[in-house]
């Protein structure tokens, strides 16, 4: 079965500095996809960053980039110049297709505190 | 962008109420929806895989006539939690994804709070 792990329950970071967040996942499927979820206080979840695994190109929005490494089955996500907006749960979560249609595994999620 | 609506957004209750939980894809069309159950500082958990048009599929360990999900259209489907109790409050989310593309993220709704007295 598919397991997505965070292993940082919480972390903090200074405003403004760069923080890395990071997932690991098993799986045996080669064609899946990868996400990063922000969830504020407000407990809306927003999506953050996607990541197709048939593309080497490491995905980049803005602020946040991830390092995808296949072989490895890392994703981890990278936040430059945090601000406290970015105060939030983050979870990693991976999705594939099959024979029941795509379904969505979440990791135990990371808190990540911006400190002013 | 896509958009999932959900509705009530907290609903407070008497122990042995039922309560219905609206979801909503308000821009595109879902022949599945999911249902997600969240405790206090934990991650999601998938409870049930709403299908349009045929019963819903459940996780192990998820009581399919406590959590009674109905999936009418291609753009609602419903969570009831049937003669509620405490251990029952929680916040319960939902999401779904656009079929059109390959690699659609899925989209939630805002949550609804439960608490049961």
């Amino acid at each position: 079965a598919q397991t997505v792990t965070q292993s940082q329950p919480e972390m903090s970071v200074q405003e403004a500095e760069t923080v890395t967040l990071s997932c690991t996942y098993d799986t045996s499927e080669n064609n899946y996809y990868l996400f990063w979820y922000k969830q504020p206080p407000s407990r809306q979840m927003i999506l953050v960053i996607r990541q197709e695994a048939y593309k080497q190109q490491n995905a980049t929005e803005n602020r946040f980039s991830v390092n995808f490494q296949k072989a490895a089955k890392s994703f981890s996500l990278k936040i430059s110049d945090s601000q406290l907006g970015d105060t939030a749960m983050y979870f990693c979560a991976f999705m594939e297709q099959n024979t029941g249609g795509f379904k969505t595994i979440f990791g135990a999620g990371t808190r990540l505190f911006v400190k002013a | 962008g896509a958009v999932v609506s959900q509705h009530p957004s907290r609903v407070i209750c008497k122990s042995g109420t039922s309560v219905k939980i609206e979801c909503r894809s308000l821009d595109f069309q879902a022949t599945t929806m999911f249902w997600y159950r969240q405790f206090p500082k934990q991650s999601l958990m998938l409870m049930a895989t709403s299908n349009e048009g045929s019963k819903a599929t459940y996780e192990q360990g998820v009581e399919k006539d406590k959590f009674l999900i109905n999936h009418a259209s291609l753009t609602l489907s419903t969570l009831t939690v049937t003669s509620a109790h405490p251990e029952d409050s929680s916040f319960y989310i939902c999401s779904a994804r656009p079929e059109t593309g390959h690699n659609q993220p899925q989209h939630f709704g805002d949550g609804t709070r439960l608490s049961i007295l």
